[in-house]
């Protein structure tokens, strides 16, 4: 069974421009999370879907960025304009998890796809 | 004050040794404490799970957890180079919620 893949492994675009990461979860998978870690630090939810619908989206830092899931498959985070402080390795998981129970809530994590803003 | 804190290390050890990893946290609503390895250039892998408080050992790895006091531990028997990475304690307040991470500890293992 393939894994969470994230595309493109890494990114360097300049600041101002524009980057849209891209995460194909594990297939039958609901739940797809989207996190990021900055440099030094640990790291941070910024949102959940299940299926297309958004969860949770309180780790969003700010309007620049936008999460998508058409469909209830893969998704999409755009952001626009990217700051330096956008920075980071993005991490896309994925899990089964219902809430009708029964079933696993392991989050599943891609190879992450780090971005570089100059 | 950030909600989870863990040494980030780096943390060495020769090989054999047992390993002692930790995190404490602030908020009391965290129920489902894990335990990701992360290799460099990778993203993080799933290896020891716990549901409230309590202990659970695979194999050479044993996890617990005390909520009275906020602490959890991982504890790595026998360790061998191989374990060299990245250790990430995450827990969450909802089953199948968002992550909470600490900042992760590097292990290196000598041979």
């Amino acid at each position: 069974e393939a894994g969470v893949t994230q595309f493109p492994s890494h990114s360097v675009i300049e600041k101002g421009q524009t980057v849209t990461l891209r995460c194909d979860p594990i297939s039958g998978h609901d739940n797809l999370y989207w996190y990021r870690r900055v440099m030094g630090k640990e790291i941070k939810f910024l949102l959940h879907f299940v299926k297309e619908s958004k969860q949770d989206e309180s780790g969003m830092p700010n309007n620049r960025f936008l999460a998508e899931r058409t469909g209830g498959t893969y998704s999409t985070l755009k952001v626009q304009p990217a700051e330096l402080e956008d920075s980071g390795v993005y991490f896309c998981a994925s899990s089964l998890h219902r809430l009708a129970g029964g079933s696993t809530d392991t989050q599943y994590f891609g190879p992450g796809t780090r971005l570089t803003v100059l | 004050q950030k909600e989870v804190e863990q040494d980030p290390g780096p943390l060495s050890v020769p090989e054999g040794a047992i390993v002692s990893l930790n995190c404490t946290y602030s908020n009391s609503a965290f129920q489902y404490f894990m335990w990701y390895r992360q290799y460099s250039r990778k993203g993080p892998e799933l290896l020891m799970y716990t549901y409230s408080s309590g202990n659970k050992e695979d194999g050479r790895f044993t996890a617990q957890v005390d909520k009275s006091s906020k602490y959890i531990s991982l504890f790595i028997r026998d360790s061998q180079p191989s374990d060299s990475a990245t250790y990430l304690c995450a827990m969450s307040a909802l089953r199948g919620g968002k992550l909470i991470f600490g900042q992760g500890t590097e292990l290196s293992v000598k041979p």
